[in-house]
């Protein structure tokens, strides 16, 4: 069965530090994976995708087809990126999520 | 563009009552979805439309839970009876069926049945 692990429900971490938001997925196919990102009072919203390997906000993410992962990375933390991440995993037209990780930015 | 409208933003019953949930989705978008999202959890599809016809209610549960889309725009999800575990976000997004960028998610209702 499809599945979206993220195994840390809160990472804290401090301004300026590095931060990976692990995430391992299970899925027999060629996987479409998600970053969404949930700011405080604000509506879930797409962070980057897999396919584009693009790098927004500063935040990266690698597809490891071999340990079936997908984790954020940024080198440098800032105050502005708590907020709860989702992992999701997309298969035909179904959004899969992760349970979620709270990311939070000590100053 | 205007985004995925929900009302209401918030809503408290008490159980056995009944409730209804509306949705907007974002005009010209053909696939609409329903999530809910318990509190410490990831959202969980519930049912999924492709214009005004049901792609997907695998995990809906049918003896509570309903949901139409009339007209293939606005979307209903009622429950009748409410349950104490009933009690979550329920988000609804829309997509326009082109890609992944066509996931727009509304704000959601928070739901406490008490």
């Amino acid at each position: 069965a499809q599945r979206v692990t993220q195994p840390e429900k809160l990472l804290s971490v401090f301004k300026g530090a590095p931060v990976e938001l692990k995430c391992n997925y299970s899925y027999s196919g060629s996987p479409e994976l998600f970053w969404y990102v949930q700011y405080s009072r604000q509506r879930l919203q797409l962070l980057l995708r897999h396919i584009s390997r693009e790098s927004i906000k500063g935040f990266t993410a690698d597809l490891n087809k071999g340990e079936t992962s997908f984790h954020l990375k940024k080198p440098f933390a800032q105050e502005e990126d708590s907020a709860m991440y989702y992992c999701a995993l997309q298969y035909g037209n179904k959004l899969v999520f992760g349970a979620g990780t709270i990311l939070r930015v000590k100053s | 563009e205007a985004g995925v409208a929900q009302s209401p933003r918030y809503k408290i019953i008490e159980k056995r009552q009944s409730v209804a949930f509306w949705c907007n989705p974002i005009s010209g978008h053909a696939t609409l979805y329903w999530y809910q999202q318990i509190l410490g959890q990831g959202p969980k599809l519930l049912i999924q439309f492709q214009n005004n016809g049901v792609v997907d209610d695998s995990q809906l549960p049918k003896d509570r839970f309903s949901a139409e889309r009339l007209k293939g725009v606005d979307s209903t999800l009622k429950i009748q009876p409410a349950k104490l575990e009933d009690s979550a976000v329920y988000l609804c997004a829309s997509r326009s069926g082109i890609g992944h960028y066509g996931y727009t998610f509304g704000s959601g209702t928070r739901l406490t049945v008490v």
